[in-house]
């Protein structure tokens, strides 16, 4: 069946990239929409952005210019890049799949997430 | 931003208990409400897509129900591993947002 896996560094000093990469295994990353979803401690999950396997973004308005959000169908993975971290970045980060059904866009499949500490 | 507002934000339940988590979005969303179950370390669980459509590997113990701004989620005959953190979601309009969580306790 497929599977989702986070990988990346678990610690990340401030004003640093965070850079985390989720593998899909167990069937292809074509045809459907990816997304980011982070918690931070002791808080409600967020919704960074998705992309499409194609390459198509949207992002999260609240990071601004921070993210990038890539995909490399030929590995089966998509990447997240988030530029200037602080200590409010702090969180466990997941990927997801994300269909799409008559406009719907649902998370269905989730990876266990990676918890990524911005300190010094 | 569409704000989602669960309620309550923690519940404390028995084993074979009926509990209704309630939602509520800050404007008219139509049926674009999904609800999750979360438990730390797990890789979070799809239950109900479209505010009443039961995810194929869901329980039928979950019920979603609601459209426009109001909706619920009814988790019936509670078992252990029921007990964990259950989030709706709207995917109206981006940015999709999550509301704040409720805890379902012992």
């Amino acid at each position: 069946q497929v599977q989702l896996q986070e990988s990346g560094p678990g610690l990340v000093k401030p004003s640093e990239t965070l850079s985390l990469t989720c593998t899909v295994s167990g069937g292809s990353i074509s045809t459907y929409y990816w997304s980011w979803i982070r918690q931070p401690p002791g808080k409600a999950l967020e919704w960074l952005g998705y992309i499409f396997y194609s390459g198509t973004t949207t992002y999260n308005p609240s990071l601004k210019s921070r993210v990038t959000m890539s995909v490399d169908t030929s590995k089966n993975q998509f990447s997240l890049k988030l530029t200037s971290v602080t200590a409010a970045d702090t969180a466990v980060y997941y990927c997801a799949r994300t269909p799409v059904l008559f406009g719907l866009y649902y998370f269905d499949l989730w990876g266990q997430g990676t918890l990524v500490t911005v300190s010094s | 931003d569409i704000q989602m507002t669960q309620s309550p934000s923690s519940l404390s339940a028995s084993e074979g208990d009926i509990v209704t988590i309630t939602c509520r979005a800050s404007q008219i969303i139509r049926s674009s409400l999904n609800w999750y179950q979360v438990k730390p370390g797990k890789a979070p669980k799809l239950l109900v897509y479209g505010a009443s459509n039961l995810h194929s590997g869901a329980p039928s113990k979950f019920t979603g129900s609601g459209s426009g701004t109001d909706f619920t989620l009814i988790v019936s005959s509670l078992q252990p591993e029921d007990f964990a953190t259950y989030y709706c979601q709207q995917t109206y309009s981006a940015p999709y947002t999550f509301g704040q969580g409720t805890k379902l306790e012992i």
